[in-house]
């Protein structure tokens, strides 16, 4: 067990509907990560939050947005959902701001837009 | 820029061979930093090792060694006698100076045979 808490475990939902995905981190750690995986594009990574800032981006689309929370948690939300957002979401978290510390990874959210 | 190579997309091999599973990089940075993480059948990644581009001893924790040469831009994970608890896809990821966040390899998928 990482430590890194993901809701929800799995979720179904339709073309251009709105979803969130919630992250924990460890305890101690300030940075939220959050990936993509899926089987054609490999893990991507979307965004990075430190102690409530945003410190970097990846590709992510203006559909998609995030924050931090000041109790560290973390909220991927997703809109206007396609059929090709289906995927793994991952968040991850380290102590640090810099991609120099290790990551621990969150269980995942699979979802599926159908 | 930074770039990680994992060649070798998918690995077969039975129950107590050796495997050894690549990880090229590329990189101008001289600070750096190396990781290689684990995705089990069950998803989540886990962290099993982060190496800096100034420490190049070679690493081993059980039947798990890693091999870092900075002279092929190399940091090679193997297994020693595999089980097939070791079946997983696993991902070599580089975090070079100039980037805040480390690009992950497309992972190379070990399958190990009873």
């Amino acid at each position: 067990d990482s430590g890194v808490t993901q809701t929800p475990k799995h979720l179904i939902t339709a073309t251009g509907q709105r979803v969130t995905l919630r992250c924990s981190p460890r305890s101690g750690d300030l940075s939220v990560y959050w990936y993509q995986q899926s089987l054609d594009q490999g893990l991507q990574f979307l965004i990075q939050y430190y102690n409530g800032e945003e410190r970097a981006k990846g590709n992510i689309l203006e559909r998609f947005s995030a924050q931090q929370f000041p109790d560290l948690h973390s909220e991927l939300n997703l809109s206007s959902l396609e059929l090709g957002d289906s995927a793994l979401y991952f968040c991850a978290s380290s102590v640090g701001p810099g991609g120099e510390y290790e990551q621990y990874f969150g269980p995942g959210t699979r979802l599926t837009v159908t | 820029a930074q770039k990680v190579t994992q060649a070798q997309t998918e690995i077969s091999v039975v129950e107590k061979e050796d495997v050894t599973l690549d990880c090229v990089y590329e990189t101008r940075d001289t600070t750096y930093y190396l990781f290689w993480y684990k995705q089990p059948p069950s998803g989540e990644l886990v962290f099993l090792i982060r190496r800096n581009s100034f420490d190049e001893q070679n690493e081993i924790s059980g039947r798990y060694s890693w091999n870092f040469q900075k002279s092929t831009s190399s940091f090679n994970f193997t297994i020693t006698a595999s089980q097939v608890v070791d079946s997983a896809v696993y991902f070599c990821a580089l975090k070079a100076g100039g980037s805040y966040i480390p690009t992950f390899g497309r992972g190379t998928s070990l399958i190990v045979h009873p």
